[in-house]
């Protein structure tokens, strides 16, 4: 299978650092995706790896392991607006361009 | 801007009454689009893949009569929700896969309310 697996529900103070963590299978692997969706709105971009390393956008940075089948998402310097879903979804070769989705995690920012 | 425009964004109908969502592809034009449903606190579940000039291609489960989609055009495609039922009610999203494959473009969403 392909399955994705993210953790389902974080909690993280306002101002911290909180890593949501990302594992798939590896196998055909062609790209990561995080994505941002606030309750009952579509989900935002906000970012896409297809190589090892991290890449840093502002307080938003993404991390991929492709021989771990492992990526984070670091999302710093908390605030109470970040209180969203996080989802997570894997591109794999030969897959019809579908996205594989992850569960989603629930993060929940208090003051 | 919105790079993929889709209405309505709220619809409320009486069961066994259809209903049809359109998105629109606003700059490149999407030779493929794909419909998501989304129940409460779960995840993006595929429905189906439009492609533009031939028939969607529907994921195990999804009923073709039920939900019909069509993609006559490279900048539109339409799903329908026909005889809706209260158990339809839910999110549906629509998404292209960018020009550059590095993004992926999400309409707004269409919340559906069966009464």
């Amino acid at each position: 299978g392909q399955n994705i697996d993210q953790p389902t529900e974080m909690t993280a103070t306002e101002g911290a650092i909180v890593q949501i963590n990302c594992t798939y299978q590896t196998s055909g692997f062609n790209g990561l995706f995080w994505y941002q969706q606030h309750a009952g709105e579509a989900p935002t971009f906000l970012s896409y790896n297809v190589l090892d390393g991290l890449e840093e956008k502002g307080r938003f940075s993404s991390f991929l392991s492709r021989s771990k089948g492992y990526s984070y998402l670091l999302l710093k310097e908390l605030q109470m607006k970040d209180s969203a879903s996080y989802l997570c979804a894997v591109k794999y070769a030969g897959n019809n361009r579908k996205l594989i989705w992850g569960l989603g995690t629930s993060l929940a920012v208090n003051p | 801007g919105a790079v993929v425009s889709q209405h309505p964004s709220r619809v409320i109908c009486k069961s066994g009454t259809s209903v049809k969502i359109e998105c629109r592809s606003l700059d490149f034009q999407a030779t493929t689009m794909f419909w998501y449903r989304q129940f409460p606190k779960q995840s993006l579940m595929l429905m189906a893949t439009s492609n533009e000039g031939s028939k969607a291609t529907y994921e195990q489960g999804v009923e073709k009569d039920k939900f019909l989609i069509n993609h006559a055009s490279l900048t539109l495609s339409t799903l329908t929700v026909t005889s809706a039922h209260p158990e339809d009610s839910s999110f549906y999203i629509c998404r292209k896969r960018g020009g550059m494959d590095t993004e992926a473009f999400f309409g707004q969403g269409t919340r559906l309310t069966v009464v």
